[in-house]
Formats: C-alpha cells, sequence, structure tokens
C-alpha cells in the first residue's frame, strides 16, 4: 500500500531564513501531492496542490517540487517569519476511484520560526 | 460562513459508553470523511462517503459507525468507547469529482478522552 513519510517531525529555523521541508512516498506516483498546514487546536488547512507534470509550483512565499523519480515533493518557505510556525502536512490521494480516491497523511513537520 | 462544524469541541466519556460526533457542512459538497490524529501517528482515516447514502470503510474502522441520510451531515458515532478510542476528531469534505484532486476542508476538531 501507498505510504508517505516527512522524514522532520520538527525543524527549528531563524526568521529570514528558508524552510525546506521533505515528503516521501513508496510504491506508485501520485497524479498530485497536496500540503496542508496545521495550527494548535485547529483543523488542517489547504495550502497548494502539485500535479505529477508540474516540477514546480509557487505562491506567494511558497514553493512546491515534485519528483517523480525520487518520489519526493520538497516545501519551501522563503523569507520565513514566527508566524508560518506550524505543521506541515503533506497529503496524496491512495489510488483511483472508490474508495482508492482517499487522501492519505504524512505524520506532518513542526517548524519553529524563531525570530 | 460556510464551512464544516463539529459538535462538541472537546468530551470526557466514560469507557463503555456510547457517544456521536457530529459533523454538519454547508457547502454541498459530496465526499465527507472522519480522520482520527493522535501524536506520533498523524492523521488516519475512519470511515468516509462519497456522496449521500453511501459510506465506506477507511484504514482504522474497528469500533466506529458512521451514516449519510443527506449531504450535510455526517455523524461518527462510537457504540461502546474504549481508552484507546481518545483522540481528536477531524471530520473533512470536499467537491470529489472524477479528478479526485480537489483539497479537503476541515473542521476545527472534536478532542475526545475516553476514561
Amino acid at each position: 500500500s501507498q505510504k508517505i513519510e516527512q522524514n522532520s517531525e520538527a525543524l527549528n529555523i531563524q526568521e529570514g531564513k528558508t524552510a525546506t521541508l521533505t515528503c516521501n512516498y513508496t510504491n506508485y506516483s501520485p497524479a498530485y501531492l497536496q500540503w496542508y498546514r496545521q495550527d494548535p487546536g485547529r483543523g488542517p488547512v489547504f495550502l497548494l496542490l502539485i500535479r505529477e507534470n508540474e516540477k514546480e509550483k509557487r505562491k506567494e512565499r511558497l514553493k512546491v517540487t515534485f519528483d517523480t523519480t525520487l518520489k519526493q515533493s520538497l516545501f519551501h518557505i522563503t523569507a520565513s517569519q514566527p508566524a508560518d510556525s506550524a505543521t506541515y502536512l503533506c497529503a496524496l490521494i491512495t489510488g483511483y476511484g472508490g474508495s482508492q480516491g482517499n487522501l492519505i497523511f504524512g505524520k506532518g513537520t513542526k517548524l519553529s520560526v524563531k525570530p | 460562513i460556510a464551512g464544516i462544524t463539529q459538535a462538541p469541541t472537546s468530551q470526557i466519556l466514560a469507557a463503555g459508553r456510547r457517544m456521536t460526533l457530529r459533523c454538519t457542512q454547508d457547502m454541498r459538497h459530496n465526499a465527507m470523511y472522519w480522520y482520527r490524529q493522535d501524536l506520533g501517528l498523524g492523521l488516519r482515516l475512519i470511515h468516509y462517503s462519497n456522496t449521500a447514502g453511501t459510506t465506506g470503510k477507511g484504514e482504522v474502522p474497528d469500533g466506529y459507525s458512521v451514516s449519510r441520510a443527506n449531504t450535510d451531515d455526517f455523524p461518527l458515532t462510537l457504540a461502546s468507547a474504549v481508552p484507546s478510542q481518545t483522540s481528536v476528531y477531524f471530520c473533512a469534505s470536499r467537491a470529489q469529482g472524477s479528478s479526485y484532486n480537489s483539497p479537503l476542508h476541515f473542521g476545527n476538531g472534536t478532542r475526545l478522552t475516553v476514561t
């Protein structure tokens, strides 16, 4: 079955630096991969989706890459701010059709940006 | 404000008791989901419903049941709670079409403690 791994449970960086979070998956490459942000006591909030034929996707200070050869997605936050501190989750679908259109999630990486 | 409403926000429940977690969405999304989130394990899918009148089992369905009588509501029932069901429960929905790439919208969770 498809599995997702987010390599770091926690990442601490200094304000202004670029944060890079990693998401690896096993088995087949999904057609697309999603990233979410979760703040304490809240549900995850969707940030970005990247398709398998998109090497890179950007939204303001966020950048996501998708390497189907390495079976990896990288999530970058440039010019990081303390307000970016949160847990970031990657997610992908388990397959296609019926029950296999459901999203599975990585365990998340908790990012702390220090002023 | 459009979104997902979960109730209660938190609950302490004695083992062996029955409990229904409520979830309502006003976005007219056809697909709805229940996840549980545990420290070190991340988000795991309990049950899902691709459309009103249908439900399916996710990764960890044992001890839980769901129903989907209409588009808006997707209650989760614990028939006889056990301490291992202590967790934070998130309801989510999405406008699932044929492409499976739409993002999930989450509620803010129900924190359940079974004693």
